[in-house]
């Protein structure tokens, strides 16, 4: 396994259309991340699962955004009706489980390399 | 709130220009803090993760450090190779606070 695995790497769509975008995760973590992120800007924070269970949505996360992550593997999001300040970079991340320990309060997150959508 | 700021925005340094870029943080409650590089176009790339202050880390020619309030990346002798944006996050409960992060470029 080489990394999370993000699917299509670049989208375009008419405004109005829906998308949908796929996350793979690195095996066996347990852990899955989406984020947006716009030119000049650090990834903002959209979602978290912990295996099938989403635990955490950001008020950015308006309700044309639905993630599912069905049976805690692969994870889709989906943008309804989109809109021209949809444009953005969508990246999904993955992390292992913690151990329990100190040491699993900062667990890794590792990055997929993105999935464009532009909206015209 | 729980926010990161990096300095400075941009960065141009000549081959073999060795400086520092700085991670200002307030969080309540430090789960980790992680430096992320990331080329155009392309998703975050991981570098390293400090949990206390006092920590060091180091790989190849970039260290990082971290007090109580802020975290500096050193980049040593710099190569045309390191040119990239330089991102900084916090972690908090579950999920990753970031900067703007700093866009460096070095020229040969």
């Amino acid at each position: 396994d080489t990394g999370v695995s993000q699917n299509p790497r670049h989208k375009i769509t008419k405004r109005g259309q829906n998308v949908t975008f796929r996350c793979d995760p690195i095996s066996e973590h347990n852990r899955l991340y989406w984020y947006r992120q716009t030119l000049g800007q650090g990834p903002e924070f959209l979602t978290y699962f912990q295996n099938e269970a989403q635990l955490e949505k950001s008020r950015l996360l308006s309700d044309r955004f639905s993630a599912e992550r069905p049976k805690g593997s692969f994870s889709t999001l989906e943008i309804q009706r989109t809109e021209q300040g949809d444009s953005a970079m969508y990246l999904c991340a993955s992390s292992p489980p913690g151990l329990g320990t100190k040491i699993d309060l900062g667990n890794t997150i590792y990055f997929g390399e993105g999935s464009w959508l532009t909206v015209v | 709130e729980d926010q990161v700021t990096q300095s400075p925005e941009a960065l141009r340094l000549q081959e073999g220009e060795s400086s520092s870029l700085n991670c200002s943080y307030t969080v309540s409650g430090l789960r980790g803090l992680f430096w992320y590089r990331q080329d155009p176009g392309k998703g975050p790339e991981f570098l390293f993760t400090l949990y206390s202050a006092g920590e060091e880390k180091e790989k190849e020619r970039l260290k990082a450090t971290l007090t109580k309030k802020e975290s500096f990346l050193h980049i040593t002798a710099p190569k045309p190779e390191d040119s990239a944006t330089y991102l900084c996050a916090v972690r908090n409960t579950d999920k990753l606070i970031f900067g703007t992060g700093t866009r460096l470029q070095v020229f040969p």
